[in-house]
């Protein structure tokens, strides 16, 4: 079964603090993702990684870095945490033709 | 700006009525749509899909309706249950290289019993 595991699962930090959000996935997928979701505004993607060492901007990427060191790891990294990073963050895999994206089960992250 | 809209953002019907759900996107070389479901507390979950070489892809009581040239698309649930509550999200993607997976802020649905 396909496997994706994010950690922690639930993190508060300060602001201007430095936040790295873990995620590791078992499926041998190339694609790997992550996405932010609000109330109103669905899933919304930052960064997505194609493989180990690449990595894309999404939609909403300021603010975020990532990281993808290797096939089953990709990292998103908030280096001066702000409130409006507050959210839940989910990273998700996917296969070459993108049929089905599994998702983790999620990370909350408050920032105060 | 979003490439994928859903509408209405909340639906309530009835048990056992149709629910139908709206998704229109922009980008012209997406081809693939998925609709995911998601639960209270948990992660979305892939619930049907469709390439635009249908126009209609039927799952049990989940059909999806897909217009090429409206660029636009429908999830209809048929004889809906208590248990078909969660939000609903479209989802867009292109290519078979790896691409990116975009979502529309989703229409959460209620169904009474």
């Amino acid at each position: 079964e396909a496997a994706v595991t994010q950690s922690p699962r639930n993190k508060v930090a300060v602001t201007g603090g430095k936040v790295t959000l873990s995620c590791n996935q078992t499926n041998n997928h190339n694609n790997m993702y992550w996405y932010r979701q609000d109330t109103g505004h669905g899933l919304r993607l930052i960064h997505y990684s194609y493989g180990a060492g690449s990595t894309e901007k999404g939609d909403i990427p300021d603010g975020y870095k990532a990281s993808r060191p290797s096939q089953e790891n990709f990292s998103l990294i908030l280096e001066l945490a702000t409130p409006s990073q507050t959210s839940v963050y989910f990273c998700a895999s996917g296969d070459q033709g993108n049929t089905e994206v599994f998702f983790g089960k999620g990370t909350r992250l408050t920032v105060v | 700006q979003q490439q994928v809209r859903q509408s209405p953002q909340s639906l309530t019907v009835w048990e056992g009525e149709t629910a139908i759900l709206n998704c229109s996107y922009e980008d012209s070389t997406f081809d693939y749509f998925p609709w995911y479901w998601q639960f209270p507390r948990e992660s979305p979950a892939l619930l049907i899909a469709i390439r635009p070489v249908s126009n209609k892809k039927e799952d049990g009581r989940f059909t999806i309706f897909f217009n090429k040239r409206e660029k636009k698309l429908s999830l209809h649930i048929t004889d809906s249950q208590p248990g078909d509550s969660a939000t609903y999200f479209c989802a867009a993607s292109a290519g078979t290289g790896g691409y990116k997976v975009v979502f529309g802020s989703g229409t959460r649905l209620l169904v009474s019993p």
